[in-house]
C-alpha cells in the first residue's frame, strides 16, 4: 500500500522554463514533507521541506506547495537548469514522534539545454 | 556539513557469502537508517536505529540484520547473500529533533 505516490516517472522540460513535480499522499496523519534530489551513483540530498501548518515554502529557485485538503504537494523549480536533471523523491513523516520517512518512487527530471 | 560515509562504493559478492556494509556519520546524530533503492521501487527502509544498541525493523527486513555498537556507526549485515539482494544500499542519519535525513553516497552491491 503506497502512502506517498509520484505518478509521473519522468518529466522533460526546456532550460529556463518551470518544472513542476507532483506528489500525492494518502495518510492524513503526515505532518511534514520533504523533497530530495538524487544524481546517479550518489546518495539523495535534501532540497526543501514544508510543515503541514504551512501551504508554501520557498528557497531560491525552489518552492514547495502543500494542499492538505487534496493531500497533494508539488515542487516548482524556476527557472529550470540542466544541472537540475536528477531523480526527485517526495517524502513524508508520520506524526506522533516517528523518526521514519515514507518515500515516493521518484520522478526523473530532464532539463534540456 | 553533515557527513555520512559508507565503507564501499561498489561491492561484488558471491551467493551465500556474509556481507557487511558499514556506515559512519560525524554529526552525533541519534537516528540512523538503512535503505535499498531499486529501479521503479524508490527507497525502501530496511532497518533503523534510534540509539546505540536499539534497532527497529523497516519495511523489508527479511534477509538482513543490523548492528549499532557505537553512536556514529551503523552496520548492515547480509547473513547469506542472495542474487535478489543486488541493489543500491543507502545509509542515512538524522538528529532526534529534525526530520531531515542525510544520506551517504551509497554502496552498489552485486551478488553473483
Amino acid at each position: 500500500d503506497q502512502q506517498v505516490k509520484q505518478n509521473s516517472p519522468s518529466l522533460s522540460v526546456q532550460e529556463g522554463r518551470i518544472s513542476i513535480l507532483n506528489c500525492d499522499y494518502t495518510n492524513s496523519m503526515f505532518d511534514y514533507f520533504l523533497w530530495y534530489k538524487k544524481y546517479p551513483a550518489e546518495g539523495p540530498t535534501f532540497l526543501i521541506s514544508i510543515s503541514s501548518i504551512k501551504d508554501k515554502n520557498e528557497d531560491g529557485r525552489f518552492t514547495v506547495f502543500l494542499n492538505k485538503s487534496a493531500k497533494h504537494l508539488s515542487l516548482h523549480i524556476v527557472p529550470s537548469q540542466p544541472g537540475d536533471s536528477a531523480v526527485y523523491f517526495c517524502a513524508a513523516n508520520p506524526s506522533g514522534g516517528s523518526e521514519k520517512l515514507v518515500f515516493g518512487k521518484g520522478t526523473k527530471l530532464t532539463v534540456n539545454p | 556539513d553533515v557527513k555520512v560515509t559508507q565503507s564501499s562504493r561498489y561491492l561484488v559478492k558471491r551467493t551465500g557469502e556474509k556481507v557487511f556494509l558499514e556506515c559512519v556519520q560525524d554529526m552525533d546524530h541519534e537516528n540512523m537508517f538503512w535503505y535499498r533503492q531499486d529501479p521503479g521501487l524508490g527507497l525502501r527502509l530496511i532497518y533503523f536505529s534510534y540509539d546505540v544498541k536499539m534497532k527497529e525493523k523497516g519495511d523489508i527486513p527479511e534477509g538482513y540484520s543490523v548492528s549499532r555498537e557505537k553512536k556514529e556507526r551503523f552496520s548492515l549485515i547480509l547473513e547469506s547473500a542472495s542474487t535478489n539482494q543486488t541493489s543500491m544500499y543507502l545509509c542515512a542519519s538524522s538528529s532526534e529533533d529534525r526530520y531531515e535525513q542525510y544520506f551517504g553516497p551509497g554502496t552498489r552491491l552485486t551478488v553473483t
